[in-house]
């Protein structure tokens, strides 16, 4: 089956620490992006990518890195520059080509920091 | 800039009623596409129903329908005959055209469905 897989599911981390999420997509889809959602708000666009070896900031990039260096790959960095890291992270993807820029998600990941 | 709209934080339907959550939002563009996307407990996200801004005919998915008003720049969603299932966040959320504003959607706050028995 065709989808976006997200890992780990929940994530700790001590404060300091770099860690990163896992995306992977198997949809052959040329978009990723990655959001970061906090409780009872909507989702807010941290970074995401076009193509391969490409990616633009979103509307909180701060403290943040990310990677493009294959087509199903894009994980996200959390640093220890982002001073509040403690959210839920959804990744999501979506053809670049064709009438609909509609996006699918994965499953998120739950981070932590202790 | 695109803004998405959610005026109404929470809402709540008995069941088997019928339920509208309201969108508005702000562009210049002239070409663009509407999604509705629900989260549920388990928050994973959802695609419901989108609209294509240049197609009149509001969009329909079984029992979700919306009521897309381009010169107020509404976007509605209507549901159906309610169901438990169908307690969840629902986001509202716009795509430009891709030749100027690129592939990224804005999503709106959500709104807090919860259906009751």
């Amino acid at each position: 089956d065709g989808g976006i897989t997200q890992s780990p599911k929940y994530l700790f981390r001590k404060e300091g620490q770099n860690v990163t999420l896992s995306c992977e997509q198997n949809l052959n889809h040329d978009a990723m992006y990655w959001y970061r959602q906090d409780p009872g708000q909507g989702l807010r666009l941290i970074y995401y990518s076009q193509i391969v070896n490409d990616f633009q900031k979103g509307d909180i990039a701060e403290g943040y890195s990310v990677s493009r260096e294959k087509k199903e790959s894009f994980p996200l960095t959390v640093t220890s520059a982002q001073k509040n890291p403690t959210a839920f992270y959804l990744c999501a993807s979506s053809r670049f080509s064709g009438p609909y820029n509609e996006q699918f998600f994965g499953p998120g990941t739950r981070l932590t920091v202790l | 800039a695109q803004t998405v709209t959610q005026s109404q934080p929470e809402m709540s339907v008995q069941e088997a009623e019928t339920v509208t959550l309201s969108c508005t939002y702000d562009t210049s563009e002239n070409n663009y596409y509407l999604f509705w996307y629900k989260q549920p407990p388990s928050r994973q996200m959802i695609l419901v129903i989108r609209q294509e801004a240049y197609k009149q005919q509001n969009a329909t998915e079984n029992r979700f329908s919306v009521n897309f008003q381009k010169a107020a720049k509404s976007f509605s969603l209507k549901i159906s005959d309610s169901q438990l299932g169908d307690t969840a966040m629902y986001f509202c959320a716009f795509g430009g055209d891709r030749e100027t504003s690129g592939s990224r959607l804005t999503f709106g706050e959500g709104t807090q469905l919860t259906v009751n028995p």
